[in-house]
């Protein structure tokens, strides 16, 4: 069974100050591993899809990093814009999804 | 620029009501998806389907049923409404081409509630 564990489960942040999120798990043929962002009370919006170790994607503040065993959310210099919970999901062969529990972010100005 | 649409934003219905949830995408994928969120559980899908007329149970189909007469639209079902229902249910598609990984589109998510 495909395994996503996210920590921390929480993180607050100052304005400014970096921080990385973890992405750990386990599954049998990995076709992808996807980073979403949810605000409070609206649905999951697409980040990264991230495909193969050593694999690297930016987005302004966010880069996301892969190996074979979990991938990484680095934020940098945030602003209060970026709190959200941020979701870490992998697919398997079956086309279907799995989600970890998110880390929810919050910037202080 | 909507492409994943939930009918309701929030529901309220009582217990041992039939509860439809309706979800409409305009992107001609295959595969839909219904999941649950709820509180430090993460989303947890209830059924998929990857075609018209097919459906398949995913982690949690206890309760609800599914619908799919038309590529577009995915109705869940909850045949008799449950507090323990009570959650943000959150409808979603993706494509389906060749052996490429494609991300979901999710839509804005029901809030229901069982009272």
């Amino acid at each position: 069974e495909d395994q996503v564990t996210q920590s921390p489960e929480a993180l607050r942040l100052q304005e400014g100050e970096s921080s990385s999120l973890n992405c750990s798990y386990t599954v049998s043929g990995l076709r992808g591993l996807f980073w979403y962002r949810q605000d409070p009370g609206k649905g999951p919006e697409f980040l990264f899809t991230l495909y193969s170790a050593g694999e690297e994607k930016e987005k302004e503040r966010l880069k996301a990093t892969l190996t074979k065993k979990e991938s990484f959310l680095h934020i940098t210099a945030p602003k209060p814009e970026d709190s959200a919970t941020y979701l870490c999901a992998v697919q398997a062969d079956d086309y279907k999804l799995s989600f970890g529990a998110g880390t929810t972010v919050t910037v202080r100005a | 620029d909507v492409k994943v649409t939930q009918s309701s934003r929030y529901l309220v219905k009582r217990t041992g009501e039939k509860v439809f949830l309706e979800c409409v995408q305009d992107m001609d994928h295959e595969n839909m998806f219904w999941y649950r969120q709820d509180p430090g559980l993460g989303l947890r899908l209830i059924y998929f389907s990857y075609d018209v007329k097919m459906k398949e149970k995913g982690d949690i189909p206890e309760g609800y049923s599914v619908s799919r007469e038309k590529k577009e639209r995915f109705s869940l079902i909850l045949e008799s409404a449950s507090t323990n229902q009570t959650s943000m249910y959150l409808c979603a598609s993706s494509s389906q081409r060749g052996d490429r990984a494609y991300g979901y589109t999710f839509g804005s998510g029901t809030r229901l509630t069982v009272v």
